[in-house]
């Protein structure tokens, strides 16, 4: 079975600073990762995903995430950070069973920028 | 942004009537998904759709039914809404799955309350 966990449920920066939200996954297979933002009151936005290429994602806004098998992470960062980068993010696991594309979310982190 | 609508975005009900929400997309996608997200728990899949006619239980289904007689809408319906659903619900679309092709874009969501 396929999990992920949002080490953090809030994480503070200052503006200017960089950026950690952690992610840690589990999954039988190589699996499909994603980060998603959700801005207040917003549906979701993609970031960027993982599918097995290059272990370094860049995603939109100056995001990046590396994806460490070995530990079984896919952590997302920005060396820093911007006052609209306020926003909730989740952490997305593919589900490969029976070929229909579900996706296995975290709970969510919410990332205040502070001035 | 992807084409998909939602409506309505906005709804209070009384316990016990029937509600029916609709998912639009002008992307001609396969798959189309309905999640809900409540605090705490992320977005959590209710019922998706592999094709017209052809759809399928998720994580939590019970209380809700879907039906897509054409491929660019999807409909949920809470049969008879209870407190309990009150709720953000997102669709989601997604062209393909597979290895590396499960990315799934959403809409901007329905916010119900169920009084």
């Amino acid at each position: 079975a396929q999990s992920v966990t949002q080490l953090d449920s809030h994480v503070s920066v200052s503006e200017g600073t960089p950026v950690l939200l952690r992610c840690n996954y589990s999954s039988s297979y190589s699996p499909s990762l994603f980060w998603y933002v959700q801005h207040p009151n917003k549906g979701l936005q993609l970031l960027l995903k993982y599918t097995s290429a290059a272990t370094l994602v860049k995603g939109i806004n100056g995001f990046e995430a590396e994806f460490k098998k070995s530990e079984t992470s896919f952590h997302l960062t920005k060396p820093s950070a911007h006052m609209s980068d306020a926003a909730e993010y989740f952490c997305v696991v593919s589900s490969r069973g029976g070929n229909t594309g579900k996706l296995i979310f975290g709970q969510g982190t919410t990332l205040q920028v502070k001035p | 942004d992807a084409g998909i609508t939602q409506s309505p975005r906005h709804k209070v009900t009384e316990t016990g009537t029937p509600v029916t929400l609709r998912c639009h997309q002008t992307e001609n996608h396969r798959y189309m998904y309905w999640y809900r997200q409540d605090p705490g728990h992320g977005l959590r899949l209710i019922h998706y759709s592999y094709g017209v006619k052809d759809t399928d239980k998720g994580e939590v289904s019970d209380g809700y039914s879907v039906s897509r007689s054409k491929t660019e809408d999807f409909l949920l319906t809470l049969e008879s809404a209870t407190s309990s659903q009150t709720s953000v619900y997102f669709c989601a679309i997604s062209e393909m799955v597979g290895a590396g092709q499960e990315t799934q874009y959403f809409g901007p969501g329905t916010r119900l309350l169920v009084l």
